[in-house]
């Protein structure tokens, strides 16, 4: 099993769709979780922090089910702006290191 | 704030010749700091990490090895590239007790032909 799984997509959603993204992960012990943003040819961002309680910024919502090992990421009126690869990333077990999903594609069309 | 440098942004360097990249963080002490590598259709891979000056860890084996001569600067080498070396590589930094978020620079993509 991949360290971190991600559904590719790509995802292509008309604009104020609703659209959720999952991820799993293998190793139980990992700590903490984030969703990073990448546009094309560019830098992952930090999207956000996910939590055990959940948190929410804005239009996206981030979900962590530890029991599972799975994280999501809903994206509510999606925007033409929206449109990026997403990427789960889970901190290793030491510490030390970010491990990546190879991302989902999302689309937004006008 | 802390800004993140990385230079070139782009490379194209022929197979067999020498690599050096360059990282750069400003606006903090005492960074954690990263190397990472994306090949096309492939997750980012983490290749260095380094906790202070001359602490280098390395996560992967291969012809790569870095160094910190400052604290604030991260560089990435290599003797002789690969074709399989080609990729984007990104530079990143966290603060040192909150290894986990961390923060990019705008990377540089390598080629080698």
């Amino acid at each position: 099993r991949k360290e971190v799984e991600q559904d590719p997509g790509p995802f292509n959603v008309p604009e104020g769709a609703t659209v959720a993204f999952n991820c799993t992960y293998s190793n139980s012990a990992s700590q903490s979780f984030f969703w990073y943003r990448q546009d094309c040819r560019k830098e992952p961002k930090l999207l956000m922090s996910v939590y055990s309680s959940g948190n929410e910024d804005g239009r996206f919502t981030a979900q962590l089910n530890r029991a599972s090992q799975y994280i999501s990421l809903l994206i509510r009126d999606s925007k033409l702006s929206d449109s990026a690869t997403y990427l789960c990333v889970v901190l290793n077990q030491a510490g030390t290191a970010l491990i990546f999903g190879k991302g989902t594609t999302l689309s937004v069309s006008s | 704030s802390q800004t993140i440098h990385q230079w070139p942004a782009t490379l194209v360097q022929p197979v067999g010749s020498p690599l050096s990249l360059e990282c750069t963080v400003e606006g903090t002490s005492n960074p954690n700091l990263y190397w990472y590598r994306q090949a096309a259709g492939r997750g980012l891979q983490l290749l260095f990490y380094s906790v202070g000056i001359g602490q280098i860890s390395s996560e992967v084996p291969q012809n790569l090895s870095a160094s910190r001569p400052q604290d604030r600067q991260f560089i990435l080498s290599s003797k002789k590239l690969l074709l399989s070396d080609s990729g984007f590589y990104l530079c990143a930094w966290s603060v040192r007790r909150e290894s986990d978020t961390q923060y990019f620079g705008p990377g540089t993509r390598l080629t080698v032909l």
